[in-house]
């Protein structure tokens, strides 16, 4: 089944506490990304990667990190997390990065106490 | 760089009522169109999609969309809505031909009560 596949779904932990939550697809997708969902804002992007060794900041990279070592994972990194970083994350991939057709993982809720 | 506007943050429907929910966008070039639809509890999943040609649109459940482009408008339609279509629907723009950035709207929180 094609998926993509995000750990943990759920994530309390305290300030300063490094953390990552991975995110792996089976599609061979080239193109990864990864977002924030909060009340009110929608989804806003926090990073994404054409390819392998390939990424880039979003909206809103601040106190966020990823890397892209195969194609298949793109895990993101919270070095210090601040309480400001509790929200819902959800890591997308899609074939084409061209198209916009984004296939989404179910969610990471994250709370930074 | 692309925005998109949803006037309708809440919506609350009576079972077969009809639905209109109102997507703009702002972009200078060519964009494809996205409504994504996100179930209580459960992940993004695309409702349907316009890249080009004809500018009304036909997703899955019953759902259809009309691109006009003079009014940089994407609203998303569907005539007798059902207690399963509770959920937040976004709408989403990316410019044409190799964007790195889908963007999203703030999305509108349908209810469907019975």
């Amino acid at each position: 089944e094609a998926q993509v596949t995000q750990n943990p779904r759920y994530l309390i932990t305290v300030t300063g506490k490094k953390l990552t939550v991975t995110c792996s697809q089976n599609m061979n997708h080239e193109y990864m990304s990864w977002y924030r969902q909060d009340p009110g804002l929608g989804l806003r992007q926090i990073y994404y990667s054409m390819n392998v060794e390939v990424t880039d900041k979003g909206d809103v990279p601040e106190g966020y990190k990823v890397s892209r070592k195969e194609k298949r994972n793109f895990p993101l990194i919270l070095e210090s997390p601040s309480p400001n970083q509790t929200s819902l994350y959800f890591c997308a991939s899609s074939q084409d990065r061209g198209t916009g057709e984004l296939f989404f993982g179910e969610g990471s809720r994250l709370t930074v106490l | 760089a692309q925005s998109v506007s949803q006037h309708n943050h809440h919506v609350i429907l009576s079972e077969a009522a009809s639905l209109e929910l109102g997507c703009n966008y702002s972009y200078g070039g060519t964009v494809n169109l996205f409504w994504y639809v996100q179930y209580p509890g459960q992940h993004l999943q695309l409702l349907l999609k316009y890249f080009s040609g004809d500018p009304l649109v036909k997703g899955i459940k019953g759902f259809e969309a009309e691109f006009i482009k003079s009014k940089f408008s994407f609203n998303l339609r569907k005539p007798s809505v059902q207690w399963s279509d509770t959920a937040e629907y976004f709408c989403a723009v990316i410019p044409t031909g190799g964007g790195n950035k889908l963007t999203f709207g703030t999305g509108t929180q349908l209810k469907v009560e019975l």
